[in-house]
């Protein structure tokens, strides 16, 4: 149990055009969504938090305006990269925390490439 | 904010040693997370430690968490190339659902 997918898993995209990336909980509800960034050996730097039925939390230096999060189900939350620009190439990973526990579970990235 | 640091940043083993990965905070930590991560992939939880001196163990990693819940190690027992990759260690913040990751240690098992 408690697996997370993300699709797609790797896209390369014109500067300019917009990318949406999905994270779903394939086996449980997750009311609490968080999407990270990670640069080449690099940790990961949570983006946002995103919770079901409101707007997203975003941390300080990410605009969100760029980086649009909704999160309509329990069981899917998507990020859409907006009119990206080549330094928004990066790994972007979801994660999903399941009900009551403390366990978050990730999805396996995508990695997003913008010529 | 929390701070994590991990140690060494990278390591190069050979296969059947043992080792031990570091991870120190700066404040108190709620809730401590091992995961691993093969470069470009998802993470894999290892494991959640919680409570001050807790020692979980899952086949040959153990995890430990320090009595004043600042650090926590990671041993792995008579490696394989199997575990070769990158091990974050997480922390929550108490009032809060995000964890806050290490810089990541860089583990290469040579056969």
């Amino acid at each position: 149990g408690a697996v997370v997918s993300q699709h797609p898993s790797r896209v390369i995209c014109k500067s300019g055009t917009s990318v949406k990336i999905e994270c779903r909980s394939l086996d449980f509800q997750a009311t609490t969504m968080f999407w990270y960034r990670q640069f080449p050996k690099q940790s990961l730097m949570l983006m946002a938090t995103s919770n079901e039925g409101s707007k997203a939390t975003y941390e300080q230096g990410v605009e969100k305006d760029k980086f649009l999060i909704n999160h309509a189900s329990l069981t899917l939350s998507t990020l859409t990269v907006t009119s990206a620009h080549p330094e928004d190439s990066s790994f972007y990973i979801c994660s999903a925390k399941r009900g009551a526990y403390n366990e978050q579970f990730f999805g396996p990235g995508t990695r997003l490439t913008v010529l | 904010s929390q701070e994590l640091e991990q140690s060494p940043q990278s390591l190069i083993v050979q296969e059947g040693k043992n080792l031990t990965i570091n991870c120190t905070s700066s404040k108190t930590l709620y809730g401590l997370y091992w995961y691993k991560q093969k470069y470009g992939e998802g993470l894999i939880f290892l494991m959640m430690l919680q409570k001050g001196g807790e020692e979980k163990s899952h086949e040959k990693i153990t995890a430990k968490l320090d009595e004043k819940k600042q650090q926590s190690s990671l041993h792995i027992t008579a490696s394989q190339p199997s575990h070769a990759g990158i091990y974050l260690c997480g922390a929550g913040q108490t009032g809060a659902n995000n964890l806050f990751f290490g810089t990541g240690t860089r583990l290469t098992v040579i056969p």
